[in-house]
């Protein structure tokens, strides 16, 4: 019955792979976000996405791009990952745009 | 440009100690909203309250309560009594009205209550 989940939990990885993350939300939501949050605990919204649709697009480089295959899901998929890319990425949903956002449990990615 | 300063990057009490943590915002828009947010150690992320421009009043929750002034766009979070399980990073977030759906967070505040 969890709320906003997120699989994998843990991500491992060499430079250069490509990986995904995915997010699903139970809530009805229309509302879904991708954030990152770095080793500083700096949490930066990467995207917005209402109804399918994406919103807000934070000048994130082009080697990520998420994926809403309907409204309770919002997938993230990176390309040629990089040192940087190290963090912990979290999915959100909200009802509207303004609303409360709930978090899902975070996704640890590392690369090597 | 919406912003959100959290001034107070760690704070250390002891148990039973009243603890106040700021937050304060800009934003051009005359409609928004503000939130704060827990980061316990296990990391996951816990809404506490959301509140709206047009919405003055102080909030009382158990324990916490929380202080929103426009004169001085602040939105101040005091945790009355601390305890250990408050040791948490805790987050300010804005969100515009008019630049929906991009949220702002404060660099948020590291709490530790010792006991």
């Amino acid at each position: 019955d969890t709320a906003v989940s997120q699989t994998p939990k843990y991500l491992v990885t060499q430079m250069g792979n490509d990986k995904s993350i995915k997010c699903e939300q139970n809530l009805g939501h229309d509302t879904m976000y991708w954030y990152k949050q770095d080793s500083k605990k700096f949490l930066k919204i990467m995207f917005s996405y209402n109804n399918k649709e994406l919103i807000i697009n934070e000048t994130v480089p082009n080697r990520f791009s998420p994926k809403s295959p309907d409204k309770a899901h919002l997938n993230l998929h990176i390309n040629s990952l990089e040192l940087g890319d190290s963090a912990v990425y979290f999915c959100a949903s909200s009802q509207a745009l303004t609303d409360t956002q709930y978090f899902g449990p975070g996704t640890r990615l590392t690369v090597l | 440009a919406q912003k959100v300063t959290q001034a107070q990057t760690e704070i250390s009490v002891v148990e039973k100690e009243d603890v106040t943590l700021d937050c304060v915002y800009e934003t051009r828009d005359t409609t928004y909203y503000l939130f704060w947010y827990k980061q316990p150690p296990s990391g996951e992320l816990v809404f506490l309250i959301r509140r709206n421009s047009f919405d003055e009043q102080n909030e009382i929750s158990g324990r916490y309560s929380w202080n929103f002034q426009k004169s001085t766009s602040s939105f101040n979070f005091t945790i009355t009594a601390s305890q250990v399980v408050d040791s948490a990073v805790y987050f300010c977030a804005l969100s515009e009205n008019t630049n929906a759906g991009k949220s702002t967070f404060g660099d948020g505040t590291t709490l530790t209550v010792k006991p």
